[in-house]
């Protein structure tokens, strides 16, 4: 049973980076791609990308080259780095497993871009 | 505007069933698989459908999935108290290369 446990910083200043990570517990970490997804509050999903256990990513355009995703076999985790917040970026950040249908997710951690 | 359209509410008695659309185009809908997500306030979303209508181990019966051209839909016989809440479609789409979420419809057991 594949658990997801992320960690990283909740509160940041228009222009820094969000930087979280996500650490995988059970199952196979190279047999599968990994996810980000992230939620405005009272909003719906957005996907914002993905990374194969080789370390190829695909991400969503709509965050305008502002976003890597990378992965660390050796220790079972993967990262999401936003570079220049603002607080349109301000939502709950999951991790997930599998690309398509992502499942499972992480708990989630809010992010808030605010002066 | 999300790209799968889906209604922000629907409603229905205790025991009663229910059904909520997705609405997308041949990029998405049409070519990929379909996926269901059920999200209570303040967790994480759970997948209850993938591949258009298979159930993940332990999601009961009640939940069940269907396709057809652009549009897709879940539907939840004997609702109770406990399905109050958000359900998303998902799927890739093929033009956008992107994983698309509908805008999310609030289910009320009345």
């Amino acid at each position: 049973q594949v658990q997801l446990q992320q960690w990283g910083a909740g509160l940041l200043k228009p222009s820094e980076t969000l930087s979280l990570a996500c650490e995988v517990f059970g199952g196979s970490f190279t047999a599968y791609y990994w996810s980000w997804i992230r939620q405005p509050p009272g909003k719906g999903l957005e996907w914002i990308g993905e990374i194969s256990p080789t370390g190829s990513t695909n991400y969503n355009p709509s965050l305008k080259g502002r976003v890597t995703i990378s992965i660390d076999i050796s220790r079972n985790h993967f990262s999401l780095n936003l570079t220049s917040v603002t607080a349109a970026d301000t939502a709950v950040y999951y991790c997930a497993k599998g690309r398509s249908r992502p499942d499972p997710w992480s708990q989630g951690t809010l992010v808030t871009v605010s002066s | 505007q999300s790209v799968l359209t889906q209604p922000p509410s629907v409603s229905a008695a205790p025991g009663q069933k229910v059904t909520v659309s997705c609405s997308g185009t041949y990029y998405n809908i049409v070519n990929n698989y379909v996926s269901w997500y059920q999200q209570f306030p303040g967790t994480a979303p759970k997948l209850l459908i993938y591949d258009n209508n298979k159930r993940p181990s332990g999601i009961p019966d009640r939940f069940s999935g269907s396709k057809s051209g652009t549009s897709a839909t879940l539907g939840i016989t004997g609702l109770q108290t406990g399905d109050e809440a958000d359900y998303y479609c998902s799927t890739w789409d093929s033009s956008l290369n992107v994983v698309v979420f509908g805008g999310g419809t609030q289910l009320t057991v009345l």
